[in-house]
């Protein structure tokens, strides 16, 4: 079974450039995470998605970060423009939500994608 | 909200050694603890994880405990190798899952 997928894998661009991140989730996981990690931290939530919804986006900095998951599966995080502290691996997870009482369900991570902002 | 610490930030043992990472969080109703691996380029793998209702939890080499009543949990790697050779972060739920600031730990041939 594949697993998460992302793209670019690297990418280094100009301050004030925009940028774009793919992920492709685990076949028949409906919750879609992204995450920031910084240089030597854990991951940081950005959105969450149920399907196509974003039911939890209050870390994402709305003034220069926008996701989309269209159709429910793959999604895509941009950022414009991009300032230097941006510069950070991003992660793309994804989950079966299992229902019942267990709110978080088990996450399976991507590679990520390093993202270099000069 | 939830905050997770995690000690020691970086961990050397010899390679046949045991291996102990703890964390402590502060919210009570977290309810879910996963231990995941990251390796250098590449993204976390999740080695193990425990609910609340359980104490512990052994697969293989890998057991993590869980003191509700303290509110921390701990991994315990046996017999290391080489290969355990990475960063790993600890984590807590109640709806959404927070990260510890990870160790590096580090097994010596």
């Amino acid at each position: 079974e594949a697993g998460v997928v992302q793209s670019p894998r690297y990418k280094i661009i100009e301050k004030k450039q925009p940028v774009a991140f793919w992920c492709n989730p685990i076949s028949g996981h409906n919750t879609l995470y992204w995450y920031r990690q910084n240089l030597g931290q854990g991951p940081e939530l950005l959105i969450r998605y149920e399907n196509e919804e974003a039911v939890d986006d209050s870390q994402l900095p709305k003034d220069r970060f926008s996701a989309e998951r269209l159709k429910g599966v793959d999604s895509t995080l941009k950022i414009q423009p991009a300032e230097l502290g941006d510069s950070a691996v991003y992660l793309c997870a994804s989950s079966l939500d299992q229902g019942g009482t267990m709110v978080v369900d088990t996450q399976y991570f991507g590679p990520g994608t390093r993202l270099t902002v000069l | 909200g939830e905050n997770v610490e995690q000690h020691p930030s970086t961990l050397s043992v010899q390679e046949g050694d045991s291996a102990v990472i703890k964390c402590t969080y502060s919210d009570s109703a977290s309810n879910y603890f996963p231990w995941y691996k990251q390796e250098l380029g590449k993204g976390p793998q999740l080695i193990i994880d425990i609910r609340s209702n359980v104490g512990e939890k052994k697969d293989q080499r890998i057991a993590v405990t869980l003191n509700k009543t303290a509110k921390h949990f701990s991994l315990h790697i046996t017999e290391t190798q080489p290969e355990d050779s990475a960063v790993y972060f600890c984590g807590g739920a109640t709806n959404k899952l927070i990260f510890g600031t990870g160790t590096l730990l580090a097994v010596q041939p």
